[in-house]
């Protein structure tokens, strides 16, 4: 299974667009790439998923590139609730296997 | 959307007894379920597949009687932890897969299992 690396923290403040970039060199054909967000004392919850180029959905945006090494999970206007732990997998229908996590500290 | 129910949310029991903590889907049929653990400050840690009506596969490292794990139900996985001890103090979390969809995994609320 492709190994995940990601930054284990970042800050940043109520209003301002966050990206979290995940690297996964050895991510595979039929890999997708998923990306988890979980608060404290809960089970993760499911932010956004994509093959290949960029994805856009209520909450957030994924991008990657042609290589597909690499994914970035844009947060728009993060707010303090976004604080948060943000998983970044990639699989092919099988078990999930989580990595670190970035942990994102949002301020006012 | 679907949703994965985990009971119960908290528990703690005295060393050496089993505690069951149970897993449903409750609006699609899961073939598959997954049991994960976390302590606090880590990531969740792969524990063991369950598939419905076969026998569960564990991850290396995890001792399969220890956690035993029955997936009786399309419905419903159940992981017993049997007779706990405070290293088995954790947050275990269920997740399951639509059978009918290979997309998105659905995780449930997680259980607190407190060992005195």
């Amino acid at each position: 299974l492709a190994k995940t690396t990601q930054p284990i923290s970042m800050d940043s403040y109520e209003g301002q667009e966050v990206n979290i970039t995940c690297s996964h060199n050895n991510i595979a054909t039929n890999d997708y790439i998923t990306w988890y967000q979980q608060f404290p004392s809960q089970g993760p919850r499911f932010i956004i998923q994509g093959y290949k180029t960029k994805v856009t959905n209520e909450v957030a945006s994924l991008f990657i590139p042609a290589d597909r090494k690499s994914s970035t999970l844009s947060l728009p206007r993060v707010s303090l609730s976004d604080t948060a732990v943000y998983y970044c997998l990639v699989e092919a229908g099988t078990a999930l296997i989580f990595g670190k996590g970035t942990t994102l500290s949002v301020s006012s | 959307g679907a949703v994965v129910s985990q009971h119960p949310s908290w528990v703690i029991c005295k060393s050496g007894t089993s505690v069951k903590i149970e897993c449903r889907s409750l609006d699609f049929q899961a073939t598959t379920m997954f049991w994960y653990r976390q302590f606090p400050k880590q990531s969740l840690m792969l524990m063991a597949t369950s598939n419905e009506g076969s026998k569960a596969t564990y991850e290396q490292g995890v001792e399969k009687d220890k956690f035993l794990i029955n997936h009786a139900s399309l419905t419903l996985s159940t992981l017993t932890v049997t007779s706990a001890h405070p290293e088995d103090s954790s947050f275990y979390i269920c997740s399951a897969r639509d059978r009918t969809d290979t997309g998105e995994l659905f995780f449930g609320e997680g259980s607190r299992l407190t060992v005195l």
